[in-house]
Formats: structure tokens, sequence, C-alpha cells
């Protein structure tokens, strides 16, 4: 066990709708990851919190939006979803962010049919 | 800019046979490399981290990675796969000039043939 709670583990929804998706980082974590992993895309890093301010931006789409709140805990909004949407979304947490170890939760399963 | 390059997509061995996972890199600082494996349906975890110290690093499940800075390698090896070994392994980057940021690698699947 990580350390790391993802919630939920499986979503099904259809297109055009929106979800949430909630991560609890490990105890004392202060940064905060989120990534989709697809077939056909792999391991794509979407974007990285620290203590409440966004550090990093990779691959994430203006229709996905994050954010971290003061306890920690971190949302990763997908909204308009669409077929392509549908993959494993990973958050994981770190003591700072910086060339150190990510905890990584177990994901959560979207399915956009 | 910094890049990660996993060389095989597949690798398929033999249960009791070494285990050779290629990565190259591209930095411009000293760089921090790290090695995660994704069981299937799992999360990923971290297998073994180098940051300047010995350049072999030896790491968890009877893995190890040797830093070759001349060849900008990391690869990961293993004397001897057992079939719990199968899954994806990631080769990861990360330096100073990039804030830190950590640029992955494709991964490699690891197959072992019984």
């Amino acid at each position: 066990d990580s350390g790391v709670t993802q919630t939920p583990k499986h979503l099904i929804t259809a297109t055009g709708q929106r979800v949430t998706l909630r991560c609890s980082p490990r105890s004392g974590d202060l940064s905060v990851y989120w990534y989709q992993q697809s077939l056909d895309q792999g391991l794509q890093f979407l974007i990285q919190y620290y203590n409440g301010e966004e550090r990093a931006k990779g691959n994430i789409l203006e229709r996905f939006s994050a954010q971290q709140f003061p306890d920690l805990h971190s949302e990763l909004n997908l909204s308009s979803l669409e077929l392509g949407d549908s993959a494993l979304y990973f958050c994981a947490s770190s003591p700072t962010g910086q060339n150190e170890k990510l905890f990584f939760g177990s994901g959560t399963q979207l399915s956009v049919l | 800019a910094q890049s990660v390059t996993q060389l095989d997509s597949h690798v398929s061995v033999s249960e009791g046979t070494p285990v050779l996972l290629r990565c190259n890199y591209s930095s411009s600082y000293s760089p921090s490399l790290f090695w995660y494996v994704q069981h299937p349906n799992k999360g990923l975890q971290l297998l073994l981290k180098y940051t300047s110290a010995a350049t072999l690093v030896k790491g968890i499940n009877g893995f190890e990675a040797e830093f070759k800075k001349s060849e900008t390698s990391f690869h990961l090896t293993k004397p001897s796969a057992h079939m719990s070994d199968a899954a994806e392994y990631f080769c990861v980057v990360s330096d100073h000039d990039s804030n830190y940021q950590l640029i992955w690698g494709a991964g490699t699947k690891l197959i072992i043939k019984p």
C-alpha cells in the first residue's frame, strides 16, 4: 500500500458528461501529480501541484482542470467527456516534488461510453 | 532538452535467465534517473533511483541499474528472471534545468516464459 488513495476505482459515464476524480496524498506529502495512461498514448503527465499551487503542467487538455485543497487532497475534473478520454488516471504524491520518489495510487479507471 | 528512450517496447526472457531492459537519456545537467515498475492492473512502484552517488544502483526485487555517463545509458538488469517480474518497466529522468520535471520513457513490457 503506497498510502495514496484514489476514489472512485472505477467510473462509467457517457460522452459530454463531467466527472471528478479524487486523490488523497500520503500523510506529509506536499506535492500531487496526475497522470493519464491509455493503450494508445501510454503514460502521460497531466499536472503537478505543490502545497496548493500549480507547479508544472503537462499534456492536460483545456477540458480538464485540477486543484489542490488546503488539506492537500486534490481533485481532477474532466468535462465534455469524449470516448478518447477513457483511460486509467493515476495520482501520485511526493514530499516536495524535487528529484524524489513518487508514490502512486492504484488509479481510477474511467470508461466513457 | 531532456528525453528518455527505452529501446525495446517488449522483452521476452525465460524464467531463470538474465534480464536486460535498455534506457538511454539526454540531459544537459547531472540527471536523476529512476526505474518504475507497473504490474498488471496495479499502480506504479519505484524500483530504484540514481542521484549522482554510486553509479551502480541496487533496487528492490533483485534489480540493479548502472549509470554510464559516457554512453548516456541507465540499463536495468537482473541476473535471474522470475515469473513475478512480468510487468511494464518505465525509465524516468529528471534534472535541475527542467525544474525537476520527470520525463518518462514509453515503457518496456517484460514477458517471462516458463
